[in-house]
C-alpha cells in the first residue's frame, strides 16, 4: 500500500523560510515522478511542482507562483521527497500535500495525481 | 494557464438523488480531465482519469462524460459517503495542471 506521510509544517513569518518533507513507502520510490500540491484556506487546489525520476533526468518544474523561491527536490536512497520554501509570503498559507504523479491509460495517456499524503499545515503570518 | 470553472459551487441533494457537477475549460483540452473527491480533513482521492476512466476500486454509481471544453462528474444514486467536495483538474497544459474551484455536495 503506498503511504506518503508529509512532515515540517508549521508557523512562520513572511520572508521566512521552511522545508517540508514527505516519507515514502509501498511503492518504488526512485521510480517515481513527484508532485506537491497545496490548498489555501478556503480555495482551490493548486498545483506547486514536480520531480522526475532521476531515470527520466530529475529535472523539476515549478507554478509560477513559486518559481524562484521554492525548490523541490529527492533522496532515493531515503525514500523522501522535499520542498524547500524560502521567502514565504502570505499567499504560501496553506495544507501542502505529497503526491504520486504517474500516466494512467492506454489509447489517451493522462497524467493523474494518484496517491495523496494527508498533508502538512503551513501558516505565514506576522 | 487553462482555468477550470465548475457549477455549481456547491448543492444540496438527498440520498438516492442523480447529481450532476459541470466542469469547463478555457480551452480545448481533449479528455485531458481527472475528477478527485475530497471530504473533511481528508487528502483528495482520484475517482476519474482522462474524462470517463474510473479508478479501479470507485463504485459504478460514478460516471465521467465529455471532451474539448465541457465535462461531466454524475453520481447515479447519492449515498452518505458520497457528501464531500469534487474537484475537476487537467493535465492538457504540461506542466501547468490546473484544479476547477470545487463543488460541495451536502445533504438536504
Amino acid at each position: 500500500e503506498v503511504q506518503l506521510a508529509e512532515s515540517g509544517g508549521g508557523l512562520i513569518k513572511p520572508g521566512g523560510s521552511l522545508r517540508l518533507s514527505c516519507a515514502a513507502s509501498g511503492f518504488t520510490f526512485s521510480d517515481a515522478w513527484m508532485s506537491w500540491v497545496r490548498q489555501g484556506p478556503g480555495k482551490r487546489l493548486e498545483w506547486v511542482g514536480r520531480i522526475k525520476s532521476k531515470t527520466d533526468g530529475g529535472t523539476t518544474d515549478y507554478a509560477a507562483p513559486v518559481k524562484g523561491r521554492f525548490t523541490i527536490s529527492r533522496d532515493d536512497s531515503e525514500n523522501t521527497l522535499y520542498l524547500q520554501m524560502n521567502g514565504l509570503k502570505t499567499e504560501d498559507t496553506g495544507i501542502y500535500y505529497c503526491t504520486t504523479f504517474r500516466t494512467f491509460g492506454d489509447v489517451v495517456v493522462i497524467w493523474v495525481f494518484d496517491s495523496w499524503g494527508q498533508g502538512t499545515l503551513v501558516t505565514v503570518s506576522s | 494557464d487553462i482555468q477550470m470553472t465548475q457549477s455549481p459551487s456547491s448543492l444540496s441533494a438527498s440520498v438516492g438523488d442523480r447529481v450532476t457537477i459541470t466542469c469547463r475549460a478555457t480551452q480545448n483540452i481533449a479528455t485531458f480531465l481527472n475528477w478527485y473527491q475530497q471530504k473533511p480533513g481528508k487528502a483528495p482521492k482520484l475517482l476519474i482519469y482522462a474524462a470517463s476512466n474510473l479508478q479501479s476500486g470507485v463504485p459504478s454509481r460514478f460516471s465521467g462524460r465529455g471532451s474539448g471544453t465541457d465535462f461531466t462528474l454524475t453520481i447515479g444514486s447519492l449515498q452518505p459517503e458520497d457528501f464531500a467536495i469534487y474537484y475537476c483538474q487537467q493535465s492538457y497544459s504540461s506542466p501547468r495542471y490546473t484544479f476547477g474551484q470545487g463543488t460541495r455536495v451536502e445533504i438536504k
